[in-house]
């Protein structure tokens, strides 16, 4: 009874080919998260939707699209992949717009 | 601008000593939350541990309590009796949402390894 999945957990594409990554949730939060960790380790929030409505969208290419279709699930697609996107990215979950936040396994995006 | 700032990029303990992580933040708040989460090599962002702002007792979870000074805008995490599957990186993240930033920010991280 996982608390929050991605799937895939690993993600090895060319360069130019889009793909999605999926995340659900099923501990009832209505607040989900999208964050990237590089290679030093450093996380930063990308999205965050509550209640199905986008509320934070940073500094992010617009090759990147969130979706939620409901408020258990928020995905992640990216189109025209670049090397700079290889990265690790984490979906996370939390129940209002504050407290704390359960993260999913993240996935780990290889771009070559 | 919040920010959040973890001075020691690495540490190291030996097994069954007590070991402390440093984090400072800067925010404009008075009311937020700060949380100490753990990612060890699987991966997996774990919650340690949480501590609102407005409480002055300090959070403790079995070995893991925190020393929560708001004046000073300090939170470390002490870690006692360390055991070995405590290695990992040690993320402080800090929750202000009162300024309408709805998000977590998190310090750079620091990579404990527990010598056995």
């Amino acid at each position: 009874d996982t608390a929050v999945s991605q799937t895939p957990k690993y993600l090895v594409t060319q360069m130019g080919n889009d793909k999605s990554i999926k995340c659900e949730q099923n501990l009832g939060h209505d607040t989900m998260y999208w964050y990237k960790q590089d290679s030093k380790k450093f996380l930063k929030i990308m999205f965050s939707y509550n209640n199905k409505e986008l509320i934070i969208n940073e500094t992010v290419p617009n090759r990147f699209s969130p979706k939620s279709p409901d408020k258990a699930h928020l995905n992640l697609h990216i189109n025209s992949l670049e090397l700079g996107d290889s990265a690790v990215y984490f979906c996370a979950s939390s129940l209002g717009l504050r407290g704390e936040q359960y993260f999913g396994p993240g996935t780990r995006l290889t771009v070559t | 601008a919040q920010t959040v700032t973890q001075s020691q990029p690495e540490m190291s303990v030996q097994e069954a000593e007590t070991v402390t992580l440093s984090c400072t933040y800067d925010t404009s708040e008075n009311n937020y939350y700060l949380f100490w989460y753990k990612q060890p090599p699987s991966r997996q962002m774990i919650l340690v541990i949480r501590q609102e702002a407005y409480k002055q007792q300090n959070a403790t979870e079995n070995r893991f309590s925190v020393n929560f000074q708001k004046a000073a805008k300090s939170f470390s995490l002490k870690i006692s009796d360390s055991q070995l599957g405590d290695t990992a990186m040690y993320f402080c993240a800090l929750d202000d949402s009162g300024a309408g930033s709805y998000q977590l920010t998190f310090g750079k991280g620091t990579k404990l390894s527990v010598i056995p």
